[in-house]
């Protein structure tokens, strides 16, 4: 089946630590989004990419980074600068001014 | 700054009862205009789409929405709701440079 593919679904950083969510898609789409939700602030996007070995910031872009060295894969990295990790995030990518989301990694600080 | 405003953080009804959650949106002559629906620890799935032509949209799950420009509004409606329909409901423009923006979200509880 084809669609996107966020792995792990639960993950758990500790104080200072990088942690890197998954994102992998089989739908041949260029462009993939990472979205932030948090309870009451709905999405707010943290990068996105348009094509491979390409990337832009998106709203919240501070701690974290990305690359796109393959069509199918954006991995994002949550790094020890980002002091308030702890929120669901959604991986996405575009056809057609549509969005086809992941099922999400809920990212908790131990 | 480009913004979407969901007026309604919790709206809850009884199973049968019409349904319409608000959405209003801030830029652009002919926006491009989206409703999401979540179910809790999942991601989001496409309801409809308003582009342009007809502003009464029919989507999946029984759901339409009506563009009024003069209201800057994109609200969505069901005649009547089903149990399943409990969700969490998130509207969306798009924002140039092929972003989304999302509402905070509605979160829609169904009485028995």
């Amino acid at each position: 089946d084809g669609g996107i593919t966020q792995s792990p679904k639960y993950l758990f950083r500790k104080e200072g630590q990088n942690v890197t969510l998954s994102c992998e898609q089989n739908l041949n789409h260029d462009a993939m989004y990472w979205y932030r939700q948090d309870p009451g602030q709905g999405l707010r996007l943290i990068y996105y990419s348009q094509i491979v070995n390409d990337f832009q910031k998106g709203d919240i872009a501070e701690g974290y980074s990305v690359s796109r060295e393959k069509k199918e894969s954006f991995p994002l990295t949550v790094t020890s600068a980002q002091k308030n990790p702890t929120a669901f995030y959604l991986c996405a990518s575009r056809f057609n001014e549509k969005l086809f989301f992941g099922s999400g990694t809920q990212l908790s600080v131990l | 700054a480009q913004s979407v405003t969901q007026p309604d953080i919790h709206i809850t009804v009884s199973e049968g009862a019409s349904l319409e959650l608000r959405c209003n949106y801030s830029y652009g002559a002919t926006p491009y205009l989206f409703w999401y629906v979540q179910s809790p620890g999942q991601g989001l799935q496409l309801l409809l789409k308003y582009f342009s032509g007809d502003t009464l949209v029919q989507g999946i799950k029984g759901f339409e929405a009506e563009f009024k420009r003069s209201q800057s509004s994109f609200n969505l409606r069901k005649p009547s709701v089903h149990w399943s329909d409990a969700a969490e409901y998130f509207c969306a423009q798009s924002g140039g440079y092929n972003k989304l923006i999302f509402g905070a979200g509605t979160r829609l509880a169904v009485h028995p």
